[in-house]
């Protein structure tokens, strides 16, 4: 994807806790979205970050630092459901949503 | 329930057959959009829609058309479809233009284009 750098796949254990980096071009940036899309499956929103700091929602939380162009997403107490493809997404000034590449997260049990 | 929904799910089709796939969203949402997804490449935008009669480029609008009659439905045309249009083709809706960070999406179309 353009203008989003995130890492292609991470693997982690199951229970564990897993960051996935997201950078991203500041031109235009309004906040930076996170998706999370299951093999096969439409991608579904998980957060949204315009300001500094760490959403939480349950066992996943996003946060963005918007001097460094640099967002992540957590997701603590892994479970193999969240073995799955994840989006970082910035929403831009001309009212659309760029897409990384996407981050394949593989959960071992 | 509030859904997008996409017609058909599945599409294989031959080069310059012109072909429509259909999106429709029952949530009143404003803006509708439609990506393709293809390896490595994530989710490109080739069209969006702030509201009825109001259509724009994403970033890879060749060779396809939209048009936005009614609020619910955003219809994708492929004119003359070509080989490098094959690909998982997602449509997408939110409440409105301001709220694109959360758009809600279909279950996608896989389209081959032999």
């Amino acid at each position: 994807g353009q203008s989003l750098e995130q890492p292609s796949e991470v693997t982690a254990v199951e229970g564990a806790i897993v960051q996935i980096n997201c950078t991203y071009q500041t031109s235009g940036f309004y906040g930076l979205s996170w998706y999370q899309q299951h093999d096969g499956g439409a991608p579904t929103f998980l957060s949204y970050n315009a300001l500094d700091g760490l959403e939480e929602t349950g066992r996943f939380s996003s946060f963005l630092s918007r001097s460094d162009s640099y967002g992540y997403l957590l997701l603590q107490e892994l479970q193999m459901k969240d073995s799955a493809s994840y989006f970082c997404a910035r929403m831009d000034s001309s009212y659309k949503l760029i897409f990384g590449s996407g981050t394949r997260l593989l959960v071992r049990p | 329930e509030a859904q997008v929904t996409q017609n058909p799910r599945y599409l294989i089709t031959v080069t310059g057959k012109k072909l429509t796939v259909t999106c429709s969203q029952n949530m009143n949402h404003e803006y509708m959009s439609w990506y393709r997804q293809d390896p490595g490449l994530g989710l490109r935008q080739i069209y969006y829609s702030m509201n009825v009669e109001v259509t724009d480029k994403g970033d890879v609008p060749e060779g396809y058309k939209v048009s936005r009659k009614e609020k619910r439905n955003f219809p994708l045309i492929l004119e003359s479809p070509s080989p490098n249009q094959t690909s998982l083709y997602f449509c997408a809706s939110s409440l409105s233009g301001t709220s694109i960070s959360q758009q809600y999406f279909g279950p996608g179309t896989r389209l081959t284009v032999t």
